[in-house]
């Protein structure tokens, strides 16, 4: 069974761009979830979504970034412009409905921003 | 909000021989407590879990317990090999739909062959 498949693997910007980083939850999970991860703050949870709909995004660290879900198998998060400290690895997750939080990694995208 | 403390950040073990990583947890409420492994360049992936009517749960080497009046949980890894080398999580979260987990420091564990 395919996991969860995040695009691109790794990303590499100058400040001041546009990046988009994609996100495909497991097949009949209706949970999704964007984390970052840093040496210095460790994992946090940026966004999640039920059924497509935002429900937090309070872990989201400022306007410059966004999230959507346009359907249950498709996910993105973009920045915009992007800085040098929001330079991390950016993992999507996904769980199964009544499971929501038995959470299950995607192999991150590790972006760099010069 | 929650909080979660992990000890130690760093741990080195002979090959064979146990290893043990301990998570303090800070809201009562919580009871669901997963376990993740996370090896160089990728995601981490989900190895066990917990829920707070459980004492103890294992899955072949490894094993969790969990003590809720203290608030603290554990994972005990026994007869090690060099492939658990890698960087462990503790989380925890109130479950039953609410699904923000809440992740400990992570732990570099290396096994020394």
């Amino acid at each position: 069974d395919a996991g969860v498949i995040q695009s691109p693997r790794h990303e590499v910007t100058e400040m001041g761009q546009e990046v988009t980083l994609r996100c495909k939850p497991i097949s009949g999970h209706n949970s999704l979830f964007w984390y970052r991860q840093t040496m210095m703050r460790g994992l946090e949870l940026l966004i999640y979504f039920n059924n497509n709909v935002p429900i937090d995004d309070s872990g989201m660290p400022e306007d410059r970034f966004s999230a959507k879900m346009p359907n249950a198998s498709f996910s993105t998060l973009k920045i915009q412009p992007s800085e040098p400290r929001d330079s991390a690895v950016y993992f999507c997750a996904s769980s199964l409905p009544g499971l929501r939080e038995t959470q299950y990694f995607g192999p991150g995208t590790r972006l760099l921003v010069l | 909000g929650e909080n979660v403390e992990q000890h130690p950040s760093t741990l080195s073990v002979q090959e064979g021989d146990s290893a043990v990583i301990k998570c303090t947890y800070s809201d009562s409420a919580s009871n669901y407590f997963p376990w993740y492994k996370q090896e160089l360049g990728k995601g981490p992936q989900l190895i066990i879990d917990i829920r707070s009517n459980v004492g103890e749960k294992k899955d072949q080497r490894i094993a969790v317990t969990l003590n809720k009046t203290a608030k603290h949980f554990s994972l005990h890894i026994t007869e090690t090999q060099p492939e658990d080398s890698a960087v462990y999580f503790c989380a925890a979260s109130i479950g039953f739909g609410n699904e923000k987990l809440t992740f400990g420091t992570g732990t570099r564990l290396t096994i020394i062959p």
